[in-house]
Formats: C-alpha cells, sequence, structure tokens
C-alpha cells in the first residue's frame, strides 16, 4: 500500500490551466478506472471533484476534469480562478477493498 | 441533507485505547459501504479502513491492522472505529466518510464527509 506520488506543488495564473498528475502502479490507478480526485481549503473537510477517473459530481464546474494514460492519470483545472487554491489530491482503488492516496499536490493562483 | 457526525475524539496516552462513533442521518445507512480516513496535521490524507453495508466484510490499511477494528451497528445508524495500542503517528483528524453511491467494493468516491474528530496520542 504504497501512496501515489504527485508533485508537491503546481502553480497557474488566472484564466490558466494546470495539470496535476498522480503516479501509480498496475496494482492501483493502471488496473482499475477508479482513480477520485479531491480539492481541501486549509482547515476544511476535503470535498470530491473527480470520480472514475473521468466522472464530475453534481456541482462541480466543468472546468475541472479527469483522464489516465497506463499508470497515471492526472487532474486539469481549466480557466483558474482564485477559488482553485487548495490541496489537491488523488485516489485509487487497490484491489482487496483497498485505497491508496497521493501524497498531495498544492496549487497556487498566481 | 446527508449528515455524518464524528464523536469520540481526545488526548490518549501511547499504548492506549479510544472508540470513534459516526452517526449518520438522511440517507439509507445500511445500504452504503463507509470507511475511516485520517489526516495527521500537516500531512496528506490517508485511508484507514472500510466496512460493508451489511458489516460482513472489513478492509484495513497496513499501518492499523491488527490495532483497529471497524463496526457498524445498522439498527442505529452509527459506524465505528475501535482503535487500540495507539501510537505517536495515529495523532490525525479522523474522518468518517460515506461514497457518491452505495457501491460494493470500495471505489473511493467518497462524496460526503463528517466534520472531522482530532485524536491525540501523546503522554
Amino acid at each position: 500500500q504504497s501512496a501515489l506520488t504527485q508533485p508537491p506543488s503546481a502553480s497557474g495564473s488566472p484564466g490558466q490551466s494546470v495539470t496535476i498528475s498522480c503516479t501509480g502502479t498496475s496494482s492501483d490507478v493502471g488496473g482499475y478506472n477508479y482513480v477520485s480526485w479531491y480539492q481541501q481549503h486549509p482547515g476544511k473537510a476535503p470535498r470530491l471533484m473527480i470520480y472514475d477517473v473521468t466522472q464530475r459530481p453534481s456541482g462541480v464546474p466543468d472546468r475541472f476534469s479527469g483522464s489516465k494514460s497506463g499508470n497515471t492519470a492526472s487532474l486539469t483545472v481549466s480557466g483558474l480562478q482564485a477559488e482553485d487554491e487548495a490541496d489537491y489530491y488523488c485516489s485509487s482503488y487497490a484491489g482487496s477493498n483497498n485505497l491508496v492516496f497521493g501524497g498531495g499536490t498544492k496549487v497556487t493562483v498566481l | 441533507e446527508v449528515q455524518l457526525l464524528e464523536s469520540g475524539g481526545g488526548l490518549v496516552q501511547p499504548g492506549g485505547s479510544l472508540r470513534l462513533s459516526c452517526a449518520g442521518s438522511e440517507f439509507p445507512f445500511n445500504t452504503y459501504a463507509l470507511s475511516w480516513v485520517r489526516q495527521a496535521p500537516g500531512k496528506g490524507l490517508e485511508w484507514v479502513s472500510v466496512i460493508s453495508p451489511g458489516g460482513g466484510t472489513t478492509s484495513y490499511a497496513d499501518s492499523v491492522k491488527g490495532r483497529f477494528t471497524i463496526s457498524r451497528d445498522n439498527s442505529k445508524s452509527t459506524l465505528y472505529l475501535q482503535m487500540t495500542s495507539l501510537r505517536a503517528e495515529d495523532t490525525a483528524v479522523y474522518y468518517c466518510v460515506r461514497p457518491l453511491a452505495p457501491r460494493w467494493p470500495l471505489r473511493g468516491d467518497f462524496n460526503y464527509w463528517g466534520q472531522g474528530n482530532l485524536v491525540t496520542v501523546s503522554p
């Protein structure tokens, strides 16, 4: 149950796009289409932004999109806004009813 | 509105025990698998454990296996996490979480989170 690998930080100017990667193995990210992404503002509980690699829950802006290629999943935030500045975490099903999270990426809006 | 209300956190000495509770409301409690997720101060998220809707199947992260026990009482719409042999590294905010849909096995689509309950393990 090793954590998924995310870059510690990412940044972009308002209106630009930023993409965060989440690298695992064939036993987790590469083996299942059950990758989720969470946004967390300081002092708040995480919020589900993407599930099942590409699906958005109701209420999540379509500026947020997810994808996957091989053992790496990605979250893209288009048209960056000030309120998108937060920590982002990926998670993946890892088989046998186990789940693994990434280490988190701090997104800064310049 | 779906609610998950946690209780039971606090300060405990290393080697001690503590039980967390999570009361669910405004959803069919007995149809959803439920999990615990924790976050150490200033650190990332860590999945801890899951229990199936009926309670018959459980799974744990390696870091807590053999020390933590997840259970549920569907008649009371309450989820539990019994923590024993606590260590300093178990210090964290513990969240009770529910997925978007009643799917099993778990998929990690945690759409509802409790308010978080701080557990501090310190002498």
